[in-house]
């Protein structure tokens, strides 16, 4: 079945480093693939897309590209703030079915 | 205004007890879903309905019950609540395309 891999943390990093958390999938057909962020105490919210091969997402400063050749995700940006402390997730959801499959989260801590 | 809401955001009860939590959403989308969070963050689907119809329904106990009155709505029933029931149930919504799933806020659940 359809499945994703994303590295273990915590990640931790102090403000203004260059950030990347890397996310592999698996999955047959042309997935959409997503980045959800949990802030702490809170609920999911969508971070950023990407729906078919090359697409770029974008937001908040944070990017990822949909690389089908390597079948990844990875999450980058160039500065994170201490606001960006959080669990993030990413998850896809395979071509035909609604749900969407979730890698196991990674916790990201910025220090001042 | 909130877009996915969720009712309670805590409940705590005891074991052998029966709780609902409730979801709505404002959207419009068609498809709603519920999501179980467990204690080291891992996400995964439990229910999903379209137009008020089950459409997915992963490995979950019969204990758990999912009731959608119309598409804004759909409630999760849980009887006979045990110590593994504790988690954070996290309701969604999307439309078909864009695929895009939003969440509501979760609801924290500790079952002593």
């Amino acid at each position: 079945g359809d499945s994703v891999t994303q590295m273990e943390g915590p990640v931790t990093l102090s403000e203004e480093a260059f950030l990347t958390i890397n996310c592999t999938y698996t999955a047959t057909g042309y997935p959409s693939l997503f980045w959800y962020v949990q802030y702490p105490g809170e609920g999911l919210q969508l971070l950023l897309k990407a729906t078919k091969a090359d697409d770029k997402g974008s937001n908040k400063g944070f990017e990822a590209t949909y690389r089908k050749e390597t079948t990844s995700f990875h999450l980058e940006k160039g500065s994170v703030q201490v606001s960006d402390s959080a669990v993030y997730f990413c998850a896809l959801r395979g071509t035909g079915f609604q749900k969407l499959v979730f890698g196991t989260g990674t916790r990201l801590l910025v220090s001042p | 205004d909130t877009a996915v809401s969720q009712t309670p955001k805590y409940l705590v009860t005891q074991m052998g007890n029966d709780k609902s939590i409730k979801c709505e959403q404002n959207l419009g989308h068609d498809t709603m879903y519920w999501y179980k969070q467990d204690s080291k963050k891992f996400l995964k689907i439990m229910f999903s309905y379209n137009n008020k119809e089950l459409i997915i329904n992963e490995t979950v106990p019969n204990r758990f019950s999912p009731k959608s009155p119309d598409k804004a709505h759909l409630n999760l029933h849980i009887n006979s609540l045990e110590l593994g029931d504790s988690a954070v149930y996290f309701c969604a919504s999307s439309q078909e395309t864009p695929p895009t799933q939003y969440f509501g806020p979760g609801t924290r659940l500790t079952v002593l």
